[in-house]
């Protein structure tokens, strides 16, 4: 069966501090993966997404960055957070045939102060 | 492009009474159709899918939901409602590979 981790759970960071948060993928190949924003009330954001090793796309200009280095492997980064990056964070990882269904991780809640 | 409206921001049921979370989409294609659910601070479960097969959809925790061409929506219910079905729930459109999310409906049971 396929799991999917994410860590930190929770995180709280200064203004203009770096971030990294993991996701990762166990018992499945070549997943696509998925980072997701949701700001408090509101629904979940698509922030990038990845279709291989080292294959990133942008859904939204922003100071977050992405990287894949490894297959089953999803970092999100930033050099410099901005108090608007507080938020929950998902990871989520899809089949790459055709199935279309996405499967979340659990999380990270990220307080930016 | 797509798009999925959810027709409450909150819903409010007493324990035993009939649940209707309501949602709306628009797709440029035939879509497949997601309810997710979100417990507080937790990543979100799948509920059921609508992928072009039967119109009425069964998933986990007695909720099901029906998919109709013609008002172009994918109501959400279940027959009697739990409390530990508290939580918020959104309705999720998926086309050419990726998923556009609803802004969700927060759901309270009351005893």
């Amino acid at each position: 069966s396929q799991t999917i981790h994410q860590w930190p759970a929770t995180l709280v960071q200064p203004v203009g501090s770096p971030l990294s948060l993991e996701c990762t993928v166990e018992g499945t190949s070549n997943p696509n993966l998925y980072w997701y924003r949701q700001a408090a009330g509101r629904g979940l954001q698509l922030l990038f997404y990845s279709v291989g090793i080292g294959q990133i796309s942008s859904e939204v200009p922003q100071n977050l960055s992405a990287s894949r280095p490894q297959d089953r492997q999803f970092i999100l980064s930033s050099k410099k957070l901005l108090l608007s990056d507080s938020g929950f964070y998902l990871c989520a990882w899809r089949d790459s045939g055709i199935r279309e269904t996405q499967y979340f991780g659990p999380g990270t809640r990220l307080l930016v102060l | 492009a797509q798009s999925v409206t959810q027709l409450d921001s909150h819903v409010s049921v007493s324990e035993g009474t009939p649940v209707l979370l309501r949602c709306n989409y628009s797709s440029s294609y035939s879509p497949s159709l997601f309810w997710y659910v979100q417990h507080p601070n937790k990543g979100l479960q799948l509920l059921l899918k609508y992928t072009s097969a039967a119109t009425l959809v069964k998933g986990i925790n007695g909720f099901e939901a029906e998919f109709k061409k013609s008002e172009t929506s994918f109501h959400l219910t279940k027959p009697s409602a739990h409390m530990s079905d508290a939580a918020e729930y959104f309705c999720v459109v998926s086309e050419e590979r990726q998923l556009t999310f609803g802004s969700g409906t927060q759901l309270t049971v009351l005893p």
